[in-house]
């Protein structure tokens, strides 16, 4: 089992451009989350899904959108990118509610 | 907020020494969890706390949870220099969806 995986690891890109997080899990986990954490902080939650199709907002939304369309994928969108959005972004997945949460080994963005 | 907070918030010992952090929360839950942090790395799970769970032990790792003043502890037994990283504490809220993790506590081991 590969369990979470991210694409890509490392990007740059300018302010405006858009691009496009996978995360991917083989773990049949119905929850995925998308984070991000920032220098010397903890994860802020961004988005997250309780299942194929689903999606929610997590504690700081703005500026990103996510899709779930099967169950083992879960996107990050960012349609027009923001130096703000420099960060270090993790996926996560679990099999249920407030279970334990599986990590990605995390995409670096840098936006100038 | 649903946020744990770690204290302390940053941790230095000598390999060997046990290392201690808390952590503390504001309402209900159904479980804590803790996670560790290898510089650069994604978030391993640790150990998951039962609300009705008073304490946990896994290898050298041992965790408390104290439900009426909010707060967990995590101790590190035994310490190696491998165990330097940062740690997280996640409570889960009671009926929510998703865990909120505390800025963490960076521990490092001195060989």
């Amino acid at each position: 089992n590969a369990g979470v995986t991210q694409t890509p690891k490392f990007r740059v890109l300018k302010t405006g451009q858009s691009m496009t997080l996978l995360c991917a899990q083989d773990m049949n986990h119905e929850y995925m989350y998308w984070y991000r954490q920032d220098p010397g902080m903890g994860l802020r939650l961004i988005h997250y899904s309780v299942g194929e199709g689903t999606t929610a907002k997590g504690e700081v939304p703005d500026g990103y959108n996510v899709s779930r369309l099967k169950k083992q994928n879960f996107l990050l969108g960012l349609e027009s990118a923001a130096p703000s959005q420099t960060s270090v972004y993790f996926c996560a997945s679990s099999y249920g509610r407030g279970e334990t949460q599986y990590f990605g080994p995390g995409t670096r963005l840098l936006v100038l | 907020s649903q946020q744990g907070e770690e204290d302390p918030q940053a941790l230095s010992i000598q390999e060997g020494e046990n290392a201690t952090m808390n952590c503390s929360y504001k309402t209900s839950i159904n479980n804590l969890q803790w996670y560790r942090q290898n510089s650069g790395r994604g978030l391993v799970h640790l150990i998951l706390i039962r609300s009705n769970e008073r304490e946990k032990h896994s290898g050298r790792l041992r965790v408390t949870l104290d439900t009426s003043k909010k707060s967990s502890s995590l101790l590190i037994t035994a310490s190696r220099a491998a165990d330097t990283a940062s740690y997280f504490c996640a409570p889960h809220k009671a009926a929510g969806n998703k865990l909120t993790f505390g800025g963490g506590t960076r521990v490092l081991v001195k060989p």
